[in-house]
C-alpha cells in the first residue's frame, strides 16, 4: 500500500540555520511527490513537487527537495530559516488511478518551530 | 488565497445531529476532493469528485456522503454525527485528473461535536 513516513513530528531551529525535514515513501512505481505547508488557521499551500527529472526540484519561500529513489526519500530543506517558517509541513505521494491524478496520500506532517 | 471557499468556517453541533458542509472550486477546476484532518489519524482522504462523477473513495464512513453539482460546488453530508467526527474538514480542487496536477485547499471547515 502506498503510505508516506515523516519520522520527526516536531523539530525547532534557531532562525537563520539550515533546515531539513524527512520524508519517506512506499509506493510501487514512479511516485509523484508534493510538499505542502499548513501554517496556524490556514489551508494548506504547495511549497513544490516532483514528478520526473531532474532529483532537486526548487519551491516558493526558498524551498528546495531532493528525490533519492535508492533511499525512498523526499527530504525537504531550506539553507536559512526565518521565523516565518515557522508552521506544519506535510509531505504527500500521489496516488492514481488507471493512470490519471488521485488523492494525495499524506504523512503525519512535521511541526516546525523556529527560535529567535 | 487558493481560489477555493468553504464555507461555514466553523460549527458546532452535538451528537446524533447532521450538517452539510460546502465547498466551492477553483473558477475552471472540475475536480474536487474532500479530506479530513484530525489530531489521531492525520489528513485523510475521503471522496473525490470530477465533473459531477464520483471518481473515487477512500476512509469515508457510511454516515457522510457528498455530490457535486452541475455549477461544480461540492457538498459533504455527514449524519449521526460522534464526538470522534470533530475535525477540520478541507476541499480541494484541481483542473482534472492529469497526473501531478497540483490540488489548492480551501481554508477548511472546522466541525466540533458536543
Amino acid at each position: 500500500a502506498q503510505s508516506v513516513t515523516q519520522p520527526d513530528i516536531h523539530i525547532t531551529v534557531s532562525e537563520g540555520a539550515s533546515l531539513e525535514l524527512r520524508c519517506n515513501y512506499s509506493y510501487g512505481a514512479t511516485p509523484y511527490l508534493f510538499w505542502y505547508v499548513q501554517s496556524p488557521g490556514q489551508g494548506l499551500q504547495l511549497l513544490l513537487k516532483y514528478f520526473s527529472g531532474d532529483t532537486l526540484v526548487q519551491g516558493i519561500k526558498g524551498f528546495e527537495a531532493e528525490f533519492k529513489r535508492s533511499q525512498s526519500s523526499f527530504n525537504l530543506r531550506k539553507p536559512s530559516v526565518h521565523w516565518s517558517d515557522a508552521a506544519e509541513y506535510f509531505c504527500a505521494v500521489g496516488a492514481s488511478y488507471g493512470g490519471s491524478q488521485g488523492n494525495l496520500i499524506f504523512g503525519k506532517g512535521t511541526k516546525l518551530s523556529v527560535k529567535p | 488565497d487558493s481560489g477555493v471557499t468553504q464555507t461555514p468556517k466553523h460549527l458546532i453541533t452535538a451528537t446524533g445531529q447532521r450538517v452539510t458542509l460546502r465547498c466551492s472550486p477553483r473558477s475552471g477546476d472540475l475536480s474536487v476532493y474532500w479530506y479530513q484532518q484530525s489530531l489521531d489519524q492525520g489528513l485523510q482522504f475521503l471522496i473525490q469528485y470530477y465533473n459531477g462523477e464520483e471518481r473515487a473513495k477512500g476512509n469515508i464512513l457510511e454516515r457522510f456522503s457528498a455530490q457535486q453539482f452541475p455549477d461544480l460546488h461540492s457538498e459533504l453530508n455527514l449524519s449521526s454525527l460522534e464526538l470522534g467526527d470533530s475535525a477540520l474538514y478541507f476541499c480541494a480542487s484541481s483542473v482534472g485528473v492529469v497526473r501531478g496536477g497540483e490540488q489548492f485547499f480551501g481554508p477548511g471547515t472546522r466541525l466540533t461535536v458536543l
